[in-house]
């Protein structure tokens, strides 16, 4: 157990939905990472919150956002839901911000569009 | 964004060591090598992460040359429990932390 929760576990919607994704980080841990992972594109990092703030973006798209609250959770929200959006999403977070850090990823949310 | 590329397989027997290669030939000189282990249906754990030379930790090394432009996980006498997905990860420095996974490499260990 990482100690990196995430809501829910399993997702099944249509197509045109929108949905919130949510993860709270490790006890301490300030930053907040966001990945999807499907079969034919591996990881790819989306995005990245630390303290509330935004950090890094990566191959985020236009329909989906995120925030981080003032508790440090953090939640990803993706609309117009499209077929190819079905994926495993995994929320992992870290002490801090620098490249030295470790990510404790959370079990991850399985997306379903249907 | 520096591009990485792995082996898509590898099986290997118990007892065993295993060597995983990562290529990482855009690697910038601030950028860290970290490398992360997956079971199915749950998230990637870190085994180790290293910036140049070799780093040793309770399971695993990770060596990488003078250029840096590759670095290999190894895995010695691996188990069964073994059998995973490895990832390497390149962080990128310097504002941002632009985070490029490697393509995955599914290890399989039999008896």
């Amino acid at each position: 157990d990482s100690g990196v929760t995430q809501t829910p576990k399993h997702l099944i919607t249509a197509t045109g939905q929108r949905v919130t994704l949510r993860c709270s980080p490790r006890s301490g841990d300030l930053s907040v990472y966001w990945y999807q992972q499907s079969l034919d594109q591996g990881l790819q990092f989306l995005i990245q919150y630390y303290n509330g703030e935004e950090r890094a973006k990566g191959n985020i798209l236009e329909r989906f956002s995120a925030q981080q609250f003032p508790d440090l959770h953090s939640e990803l929200n993706l609309s117009s839901l499209e077929l190819g959006d079905s994926a495993l999403y995994f929320c992992a977070s870290s002490v801090a911000v620098s490249e030295q850090e470790t990510q404790y990823f959370g079990p991850g949310t399985r997306l379903l569009v249907l | 964004l520096a591009k990485t590329t792995q082996p898509i397989s590898m099986d290997s027997y118990e007892g065993q060591e295993v060597n995983i290669t990562c290529s990482h030939n855009n690697i910038a000189t601030n950028d860290y090598i970290t490398w992360y282990q997956q079971f199915p249906s749950q998230g990637p754990r870190f085994i180790i992460q290293g910036y140049k030379t070799k780093v040793t930790n309770e399971v695993a090394s990770l060596f990488i040359p003078a250029d840096r432009k590759s670095s290999t996980l190894s895995l010695p006498r691996v188990s069964l429990s073994d059998t995973a997905v490895y990832y390497c990860l390149v962080e990128e420095a310097g504002g941002g932390n632009k985070l490029t996974f490697g393509t995955g490499t599914q290890l399989k260990v039999e008896l």
